[in-house]
């Protein structure tokens, strides 16, 4: 059973420019998540989306935004890089009613 | 709004001791609450949660939490740390409800002396 992935591993980027990022879900779950990791802090949440909708959305700006996808997967996109984007991305996801997310390993982003 | 306080940013336990990790957390709701384990250049791995069943919680690896609501805490302990428990964790709030945001403590960092 896979679990959570995400693509790609590792991205540098400069300044200005656009990045996409891509998640798979776990088997079975519909609804994905996505937090902003800052070295050395907890992850913190940046929207979720359930049905190909947004569902919630955390403090970040209109700078970040995202899509899901009929079978599940999701992108986020930031647009605009700011040197302070430079965090660990990760995805998690969960089913339906369930209160329980599972993160995939991240994408580590270098924002020069 | 919901919140989580882990005090202190690091400890440090020898081999074969108790290991207790803090987290206390503010809710104007019924929490749900997780422990996350993340190893060095990996994602979040749950050890545990509690969503308002059994106040004594059971996860992997032998850690456990106790919820209690009087002292808003919501604490990780494992009898005997081994060195593969060395991690950063987090403790997490949420909820009630189904898919509610996870907001996160900043992490301790446990190291294990041989």
């Amino acid at each position: 059973d896979a679990g959570v992935t995400q693509s790609p591993t590792h991205l540098i980027k400069t300044r200005g420019q656009q990045v996409t990022l891509r998640c798979s879900p776990k088997s079975g779950h519909d609804t994905v998540s996505w937090y902003q990791q800052a070295l050395g802090q907890g992850p913190q949440f940046i929207f979720q989306y359930y049905e190909e909708e947004e569902r919630q959305r955390g403090n970040f700006p209109d700078r970040f935004s995202g899509h899901q996808f009929p079978n599940y997967s999701s992108e986020l996109n930031v647009n605009a890089l700011l040197l302070g984007d430079s965090a660990l991305y990760l995805c998690a996801s969960s089913y339906g009613r369930g209160e329980t997310q599972y993160f995939g390993p991240g994408t580590r982003l270098l924002v020069l | 709004a919901q919140s989580v306080t882990q005090l202190g940013s690091h400890v440090s336990v020898s081999e074969g001791a108790l290991v207790l990790l803090r987290c206390n957390y503010s809710s104007s709701v019924p929490p749900y609450l997780f422990w996350y384990v993340q190893y060095p250049n990996q994602g979040l791995q749950l050890l545990l949660k509690y969503t308002s069943a059994a106040t004594l919680v059971k996860g992997i690896n032998g850690f456990e939490a106790e919820f209690k609501k009087s002292e808003t805490s919501f604490h990780l302990t494992k009898p005997s740390a081994h060195m593969s428990d060395a991690a950063e964790y987090f403790c997490a709030v949420s909820g009630p409800g189904a898919n509610s945001k996870l907001t996160f403590g900043k992490g301790i960092t446990l190291s294990v002396r041989p």
